[in-house]
């Protein structure tokens, strides 16, 4: 199975910041197709998963675009800037290339 | 707009069986596959699997390819998702998502003696 690592496990930052989490995968996530599906999740405290960022670097639909999504191959980075207090929670990604897909063990967003 | 409504909370004890439902609304049913993820307490999301909703055709992941079973109602617009011979290590929650977008509200299992 294709093991996602996300780091850093938790992040504290200030309203307004600027922050970032890494997402890398044990293989490409190239598809045959030509299309690499990564995707970025948010869940709030109990709620479920909220996606945030499609096939790397599109947002779905009435995702503010405080939020961006990069990277290739086997490296990809979410970003989130002038950081909101409803930006709060853990954030996962997930790959759908490969089966079973599989997600990131998640990196928890806080308030300093 | 698309909805998944997931069937609500349940306790059993070892060795029961229960089915979770998940019924969906605002698109064709069998426009596209439904995902199972699981989420143990405190946790974080394990993919399960997924069922072809045109075929009816299931797809486990490793770990769930014992005593889990995805199912559909097509005319009802419905898929399920049935725990057998339940342990308490499936005490979780449970939730439906099409499209990966689009994700059930969850359904918390709890499974004690």
């Amino acid at each position: 199975d294709v093991v996602m690592t996300q780091t850093p496990v938790s992040l504290s930052v200030s309203l307004g910041g600027q922050t970032s989490i890494s997402c890398r995968s044990s293989q490409s996530l190239v598809h045959s197709d030509g299309n690499t599906y990564l995707y970025w999740y948010l869940q709030k405290p109990g709620q479920s998963p909220q996606l945030l960022i499609y096939k790397v670097s599109n947002r779905f639909s009435g995702v503010p675009d405080r939020f961006s999504g990069s990277g290739s191959g086997t490296d990809f980075t979410l970003k989130i800037s002038r950081v909101e207090p409803e930006d709060l929670g853990v954030y996962y990604c997930y790959q759908g290339t490969h089966y079973p897909n599989t997600f990131g063990a998640g990196t928890k967003l806080e308030l300093k | 707009q698309i909805q998944l409504v997931q069937s609500g909370p349940e306790l059993k004890k070892p060795g029961e069986s229960l089915k979770i439902s998940c019924k969906a609304s605002g698109y064709t049913f069998t426009d596209y596959a439904m995902q199972w993820v699981k989420q143990a307490p405190g946790k974080g999301l394990q993919y399960m699997g997924w069922i072809n909703t045109q075929t009816g055709k299931p797809t486990y992941a490793d770990d769930f390819k014992e005593r889990f079973v995805f199912s559909l109602e097509t005319s009802a617009s419905t898929a399920y998702l049935q725990i057998n011979n339940l342990k308490n290590e499936d005490t979780a929650t449970y939730f439906c998502a099409s499209r990966v977008a689009y994700w059930g509200q969850g359904t918390l299992v709890t499974v004690s003696s």
